[in-house]
């Protein structure tokens, strides 16, 4: 149980256009679910927290207009990066958070986004 | 607040020897520890988690970690390296407060040696 998939798995987009990422819990009910960025070689930085029913909290430096978060659903959170840019090419990774669980989280297997 | 200090961005070991990845924590509440590990082009698979329970716990793959308060540590040790241990580690903290987000330390790279 507690499998979070997301789809795409890679994506390639050109500079200007918009992306959208989904990220499903798969057997369970997710409250919470979180985006987070991974440059190469780097950890993961969290970009915002999403609840569902709710506007998405996003951490210092991240453009909420940017990266346009919907958790419409108890299973499912989108990610779109608007008018994406080079800069943005990095990869995406959602995590989500069980409704009966306070501090586990279960991790998508991550979005490549390549903007050229 | 909380933070994660992994000591080492890369560590090299040969086959079957022992494999220690060190992880320092700052919390201000009880803090809930985490250990994943990261193979290229995927997402993070948990390896263990410390939720208060018992100090010393046991994950997938032969890894264990020990939780010791008055060091701030949570220690990843695995007896013998494999091969296929050569990935990219993370050590992550929480708090039980809902809605928290995790924290997660700069990574270790470990590389294992034939």
């Amino acid at each position: 149980g507690a499998v979070v998939s997301q789809h795409p798995s890679w994506v390639i987009c050109k500079s200007g256009t918009s992306v959208k990422i989904e990220c499903r819990s798969l057997d369970f009910q997710a409250t919470t679910m979180f985006w987070y960025r991974q440059f190469p070689k780097q950890s993961l930085m969290l970009m915002a927290t999403s609840n569902e029913g709710s506007k998405a909290t996003y951490e210092q430096g991240v453009e909420k207009d940017k990266f346009l978060i919907n958790h419409a659903s108890l299973t499912l959170s989108t990610l779109t990066v608007t008018s994406a840019h080079p800069e943005d090419s990095s990869f995406y990774i959602c995590s989500a958070r069980r409704k009966d669980s306070s501090y586990e989280q279960y991790f998508g297997p991550g979005t490549r986004l390549t903007v050229t | 607040a909380q933070s994660v200090t992994q000591l080492g961005s890369h560590v090299s070991v040969s086959e079957g020897a022992l494999v220690l990845l060190r992880c320092n924590y700052s919390s201000s509440v009880p803090p809930y520890l985490f250990w994943y590990v990261q193979y290229p082009n995927q997402g993070l698979q948990l390896l263990l988690k410390y939720t208060s329970a018992a100090t010393l716990v046991k994950g997938i793959n032969g890894f264990e970690a020990e939780f010791k308060k008055s060091e701030t540590s949570f220690h990843l040790t695995k007896p013998s390296a494999h091969m296929s241990d050569a990935a990219e580690y993370f050590c992550a903290v929480s708090s039980n407060q809902a809605g928290t987000a995790l924290i997660f330390g700069k990574g270790t790279t470990l590389s294992v040696s034939s």
